[in-house]
């Protein structure tokens, strides 16, 4: 029971790049989750899906896209890599909302945008 | 807005208590959760409250007033394993959790 992994760990981009992060759970989860967490903040919400083949925007979704095909994948994509975009991303799922939104979280991808 | 406050950073020493507080203005409230994240790694859950009162588990304590917008995590008997940040983030009218920007704590021998 591996719970939440991301591809990849680390990741350096060049302005005007694009590139793919992958996220896996194998807890059965409903929702998923894409957050970045940047030094002096908290953890701010990307983009979120409620099922397969859903999604919505989250408070940051400017410059990033999404896609939940298969339960157990959400994959974040960036078009166009921008400095602004040099963060920690961390994806997570749960089981559901409210109270039973304890959020379980993958290790994190450090990505710099040069 | 929504916010969260927490205190920046905070210094203890190791077999003391050390309370971190949260306070919270947010639209909604579903509850109030606390992680805790290791530097370099992911959070992980400590405890969620959504009514009034304390929650104990184990040497970490939770209590939170909703009238007062107000959470506080209690860490006792305190481990050198214990140094970390510590996250409250509260679960707003549209179940989105809003998070704080976490209170790193620095436990010295």
């Amino acid at each position: 029971n591996a719970g939440v992994t991301q591809t990849p760990k680390f990741r350096v981009l060049k302005t005007g790049q694009s590139m793919t992060l992958l996220c896996a759970q194998d807890m059965n989860h409903e929702y998923m989750y894409w957050y970045r967490q940047d030094p002096g903040m908290g953890l701010r919400l990307i983009h979120y899906s409620v099922g397969e083949g859903t999604t919505a925007k989250g408070e940051v979704p400017d410059g990033y896209n999404v896609s939940r095909l298969k339960k157990q994948n959400f994959l974040l994509g960036l078009e166009s890599a921008a400095p602004s975009q040099t963060s920690v991303y961390f994806c997570a799922s749960s089981s559901g909302s409210g109270e039973y939104n304890e959020q379980f979280f993958g290790p994190g991808t450090r990505l710099t945008v040069l | 807005g929504q916010n969260i406050d927490q205190p920046t950073e905070m210094t203890a020493t190791e077999g003391a208590i050390v309370q971190i507080n949260c306070t919270y203005q947010t639209s909604g409230f579903n509850g109030l959760f606390w992680y805790q994240q290791h530097a370099g790694e992911a959070p992980t859950f400590l405890s969620y409250n959504v009514l009034d009162g304390l929650e104990e588990k184990g040497r970490f304590s939770s209590f939170l007033s909703r009238s007062k917008g107000y959470s506080y995590l209690l860490l006792k008997e305190l481990q050198m394993k214990d140094s970390a940040s510590y996250l409250c983030a509260v679960l707003d009218s549209n179940y989105q959790l809003i998070w704080g920007a976490g209170t790193k704590l620095i436990i010295k021998p």
